[in-house]
């Protein structure tokens, strides 16, 4: 089955450690996205990428990077510079083209020990 | 500019309708509608584009008033499964579809 794999599920990181999220997905589609979620803000666009080798900061980009090797791969990196990283992240994907709408991976819970 | 839904959350006995707001500053292209329940990903609903079109799914139903710049979800008979939190998302243009503006969420609860 087709779909977008979050891991891992539960993240813990210890101060000044650099974590990274995985996202892959098997749905060739060409955009993916990276959320940050924190309770009662909705969804915050941290990166986009709408081809390979691209991608562009979202709404809240410091603090966290990326990269877009692969079409299905798009890893989130939360650093050190991030202090406040404890939220629930969720990778997006989406097939390029007007009015295609967004799937979801299942999220990954992230906590500073 | 995020857009705003109303209410923020509204709590409802099985069977009861309900209606979530989603209200933009700006012109809108489109609106995409998600429910997501606690802890798990956002579940896509359905996408109004400009021009009014009206879509349904199931007895959950939407509009899109491009006067207004507004799209309104209707739940009919709402079922214990309905229970999560709404999300809408925004697209100012056609080419601006890759990114979309979400609002905070309406919570509903629907109690037996």
């Amino acid at each position: 089955d087709g779909g977008i794999t979050q891991s891992p599920k539960y993240l813990f990181r210890k101060e000044g450690q650099n974590v990274t999220l995985s996202c892959e997905q098997n749905l060739n589609h060409d955009a993916m996205y990276w959320y940050r979620q924190d309770p009662g803000q909705g969804l915050r666009l941290i990166y986009y990428s709408q081809i390979v080798n691209d991608f562009q900061k979202g709404d809240i980009a410091e603090g966290y990077s990326v990269s877009r090797e692969k079409k299905e791969s798009f890893p989130l990196t939360v650093t050190s510079a991030q202090k406040n990283p404890t939220a629930f992240y969720l990778c997006a994907s989406r097939l390029d083209g007007t009015n295609q709408p967004q799937h979801f991976g299942d999220g990954t819970r992230l906590s500073i020990l | 500019q995020q857009p705003v839904q109303s209410p923020q959350a509204v709590i409802l006995r099985e069977g009861e309708d309900a209606v979530i707001n989603c209200s933009s500053s700006k012109a809108l292209y489109s609106v995409h509608w998600y429910r997501q329940k606690h802890g798990e990903a956002p579940v896509f609903l359905m996408i109004l584009l400009k021009g009014g079109e009206q879509k349904g799914h199931d007895k959950i139903s939407a509009s899109f008033n491009e006067k207004k710049q507004q799209s309104s979800l209707y739940l009919t008979a709402s079922q214990l499964s309905y229970s999560g939190t709404y999300f809408c998302g925004t697209a100012p243009g056609a080419g601006n579809n890759r990114k979309l503006i979400w609002g905070l969420g309406t919570s509903l609860a629907v109690n037996p």
